[in-house]
């Protein structure tokens, strides 16, 4: 079965901070992996989305690295800020036929950043 | 360019009651699709459609009902409401789908119903 898990489940970090949130999944045959920012009352927006041939990918201050072997990605945000205050999604995409796909998403870790 | 909207953003039905969520893209986009987001759960696929006059299933179709007519729209038709029912739907397009690697799917507000 498709899963995407996602750690920590929250988290909360002063502003300025550093901080990298988690993505473990056993989805197949990969296609590939997109992170997506939800803001509280709003719909999904793309961070990131990434090939099993790349292995990080950056988006201003968002930086999303990918090791396919491992089936593990990582989202790791630089000099946080509170408009960060969000829930972060990973989604997998895994191939279903030749022209078809299926999109797996995990739970997303609801990080906040304050003062 | 207003990207994909939903209407209404919030709705309080009683169960057995009917309503239709409705969605609309100004992007041209070929694919839609309807997930609901249950509380702690990820995005489930409700249904989703390749084109005009084209639908599928997804993951989660019963007790919903879709159609697509013109490009722009895709509304969700729920016929017979139940407490089941009650969560967060959103409505997303993109340009291309299937295995395409970009594929980037936009998503709308979203609309919370609840079902008493």
């Amino acid at each position: 079965k498709n899963q995407v898990e996602q750690s920590p489940q929250s988290l909360i970090i002063l502003e300025g901070k550093n901080c990298t949130l988690q993505c473990n999944y056993t989805v197949s045959p990969f296609s590939n992996l997109r992170w997506y920012k939800q803001d509280t009352g709003r719909g999904p927006v793309s961070l990131t989305i990434m090939t099993f041939s790349e292995n990080t990918k950056s988006n201003g201050r968002y930086t999303a690295t990918l090791d396919a072997d491992t089936k593990q990605s990582s989202l790791h945000i630089t000099a946080s800020q509170l408009s960060d205050s969000a829930s972060y999604i990973c989604v997998v995409s895994a191939i279903v036929t030749g022209t078809a796909s299926k999109l797996t998403f995990g739970t997303g870790t609801r990080l906040q950043v304050t003062l | 360019n207003a990207g994909v909207t939903q209407t209404p953003k919030f709705r309080i039905l009683k169960i057995g009651q009917s309503m239709t969520l409705q969605c609309t893209q100004d992007m041209n986009h070929n694919y839609m699709y309807w997930y609901r987001q249950d509380p702690g759960m990820g995005l489930k696929l409700i249904y989703y459609s390749v084109g005009a006059g084209i639908t599928d299933k997804g993951e989660v179709p019963n007790g919903y009902n879709v159609s697509r007519s013109t490009t722009e729209d895709f509304p969700l038709r729920l016929e017979l409401a139940a407490p089941s029912q009650t969560s967060v739907y959103f409505c997303a397009s993109s340009h291309l789908g299937g295995q395409i690697s970009y594929n980037e799917q936009f998503f709308g507000p979203g609309t919370r119903l609840t079902v008493l």
